[in-house]
């Protein structure tokens, strides 16, 4: 059972604000990944990390930013929340298992800017 | 640059009776293959993943998926569904060993009683 938490799981902010996401994980997983999903809809990777001091861009382009600074935690910020950012955030951790990696996925945050 | 189709959007079932979920993907070199269960409100649940050898793995849940070369396929089966089952799916092809990984856009599976 794989041990990757997200706070909050729901948050109803207004414009403007500045909001971070957290996501912890016991495993001690090197790589981290954030994820964007609106509501039925795939997965798009927005940022990822391969370990401590180690942050990427992925495939989708967001205005939020990430940091890693201690291999179990991978929190994400917003500086200025927009309704265009109501999303559901999903974190993820990786590990090597069976000659190939399997990603761990948190609970998600359901983020609503008003 | 890789990429994952789900077909179907929906799929409505009886409970008791089988499920097959499509998922084809188009990808130049040997993919690692990847379905992921989400429920309500929850994260994604790994159920199977291929990558090499039997071309037919079994996952948890009762859960299976067949990998096609000549139709780059990987469908997800099972012979009797459950209630529980019903959730969206979603089929992903990873590159770098799986360590990233392309989703599709996902099938929500509804179980009739």
């Amino acid at each position: 059972e794989a041990d990757i938490y997200q706070t909050p799981r729901y948050l109803v902010i207004g414009t403007g604000k500045k909001i971070t996401l957290e996501c912890s994980q016991t495993m001690g997983h090197d790589k981290m990944y954030w994820y964007q999903q609106d509501p039925g809809m795939e997965l798009h990777l927005i940022h990822y990390s391969y370990g401590v001091n180690s942050t990427e861009k992925g495939d989708l382009s967001s205005e939020s930013t990430v940091s890693r600074i201690r291999t179990e935690h991978f929190p994400l910020t917003l500086e200025s929340a927009r309704p265009s950012h109501t999303s559901q955030y999903l974190c993820a951790s990786s590990v090597r298992t069976s000659g190939s990696y399997e990603q761990y996925f948190g609970p998600g945050t359901r983020l609503t800017v008003t | 640059a890789q990429s994952v189709t789900q077909p179907d959007i929906h799929i409505t079932v009886s409970e008791g009776a089988s499920l097959e979920l499509r998922c084809n993907y188009s990808y130049g070199a040997t993919p690692y293959l990847f379905w992921y269960v989400q429920s309500p409100g929850q994260g994604l649940q790994l159920l199977l993943k291929y990558f090499s050898g039997d071309t037919l793995v079994q996952g948890i849940k009762g859960f299976e998926a067949e990998f096609k070369r000549s139709q780059s396929s990987f469908n997800l089966r099972k012979p009797s569904v459950h209630w529980s089952d019903a959730a969206e799916y979603f089929c992903a092809v990873g590159t770098l060993a799986g360590n990233m990984l392309t989703f599709g856009g996902g099938t929500r599976l509804m179980v009739k009683p």
